[in-house]
């Protein structure tokens, strides 16, 4: 399967403890993306990659979420001190560099956070 | 405010026939639209997509119709079938048109159940 793989697919965690979850896009995409959703609506943005470079953040971003992709492939977000606000599904997405709109989904992570 | 908006949460289709899935926008900036399906604990999965510069775009059963003028498009699934059963979000970006991100703006999504 050469698709996004993300990892966990799910996370229960306690209010304020820190959680990092992984994405892996598809090998030749070399942008990458971010988003979270809740229930009832659609992803939302939250970050954006072109290889190593993080190009985009958006204000939904706040300063406990930092977002990494070290060596232009795998990519991490980790939220510190979690809110049971952040309880959501965290989407990462892939697509060519080549000026593509089309996005490629991974099938989220669950974060609850209790 | 919501820059993309699905307003029907759900529609129900009998096996067979049309279903029509319906998205407004209302920043004048979107210039490329994308149609995406989701099932339950599963990711958005990519449909279809139509660029500002056309009005139609048809890939199988799939074909999706935009009109600028009045900031709407629409998929059209023909013949429905129960597969077809999921969620589908309309997402909308504004890459060429100046805006230069690569964001996509997502509406809230409508639930299609087809009836076999």
């Amino acid at each position: 399967d050469t698709g996004v793989s993300q990892d966990p697919r799910h996370k229960i965690t306690k209010r304020g403890q820190n959680v990092t979850f992984r994405c892996d896009p598809i090998s030749e995409h070399n942008r990458l993306y971010w988003y979270r959703q809740t229930l009832g609506q659609g992803p939302e943005f939250l970050t954006y990659f072109q290889n190593e470079a993080q190009l985009e953040k958006s204000r939904l971003l706040s300063d406990r979420f930092s977002a990494e992709r070290p060596k232009g492939s795998f990519s991490t977000l980790e939220i510190q001190r979690t809110e049971q606000g952040d309880s959501a599904m965290y989407l990462c997405a892939s697509s060519f560099s080549s000026g593509s709109v089309e996005q490629y989904f991974g099938p989220g992570t669950r974060l609850t956070v209790t | 405010d919501q820059q993309v908006k699905q307003n029907s949460p759900s529609l129900s289709v009998q096996e067979g026939r049309i279903s029509i899935l319906n998205c407004d926008y209302t920043n004048s900036m979107f210039d490329y639209f994308l149609w995406y399906k989701k099932y339950p604990a599963e990711g958005p999965t990519f449909l279809i997509s139509i660029s500002s510069i056309k009005d139609k775009n048809e890939d199988g059963r799939f074909t999706v119709f935009l009109n600028k003028s009045a900031k709407h498009l629409s998929l059209h699934i023909v013949p429905s079938q129960p597969g077809d059963s999921a969620v589908y979000f309309c997402a909308a970006s504004g890459l060429y048109s100046g805006a230069g991100s690569y964001q996509l703006t997502f509406g809230k999504g409508t639930k299609l159940s087809v009836i076999p």
